[in-house]
């Protein structure tokens, strides 16, 4: 059950700390997605990167970022300008955007106290 | 940009009963629409999809329609087993498009 992994499983901070969500491919797929899931809100797209040092922003970026300097790899970052920021994350990757399959990782609960 | 509503938001059905959801998109211009199922503790997975050249789909126990004209498409599991048990997501795309709209989500459970 590889192919795109997130860790940790959960995380907890304090309010006013930045933290970095990690998300690994090995599908050697070109886009990668952070989506945020709330309850009774479905999956809201935060960031998503078509290639390599390349990404843009989704619906609801304000107060995240991430980076693309890897093929493999699209940390997301929750900034402390991040109003809300305890959530499910989940990652996702397809080989290309539009009509490709998503496959989505295991997901992380980030709890902000 | 794209707006995709899901009815109904929770759903009880009997197993062996047929289960129907719903779902609108606003942007005319969307040509893909897959769906996804989440089982409790688990990763979304896409379970099955319809492009806008077809009106209707079909994969075993599941079949999605669409009517594009009306821009709703809706998703239709027969003899419902207790595995059927899951959130279901509808979504909408442009095929040349990286940005995948979700629904809320229809959480459906299935009564043995």
């Amino acid at each position: 059950d590889g192919g795109i992994t997130q860790s940790p499983k959960y995380l907890f901070r304090k309010e006013g700390q930045n933290v970095t969500l990690s998300c690994e491919q090995n599908l050697n797929h070109d886009a990668m997605y952070w989506y945020r899931q709330d309850p009774g809100q479905g999956l809201r797209l935060i960031y998503y990167s078509q290639i390599v040092n390349d990404f843009q922003k989704g619906d609801i970026a304000e107060g995240y970022s991430v980076s693309r300097e890897k093929k493999e790899s699209f940390p997301l970052t929750v900034t402390s300008a991040q109003k809300n920021p305890t959530a499910f994350y989940l990652c996702a990757s397809s080989s290309q955007g539009g009509s490709y399959e998503q496959y989505f990782g295991p997901g992380t609960r980030l709890t902000v106290t | 940009g794209e707006n995709v509503e899901q009815h109904p938001s929770t759903l009880s059905v009997q197993e062996g009963d047929s289960a129907v959801i719903k779902c609108t998109y606003s942007d005319s211009a969307s040509n893909y629409f897959p769906w996804y199922k989440q089982e409790l503790g688990k990763r979304p997975q896409l379970i099955i999809d319809i492009r806008s050249n077809v009106g209707e789909k079909k994969d075993q126990r599941i079949a999605v329609t669409l009517n594009k004209t009306a821009k709703h498409f809706s998703l239709h599991i027969t003899e419902t087993q207790p595995e059927d048990s899951a959130v279901y997501f509808c979504a909408a795309s442009r095929v040349d498009d990286y940005k995948l709209s979700f629904g809320a989500g229809t959480t459906v459970t299935v009564r043995a």
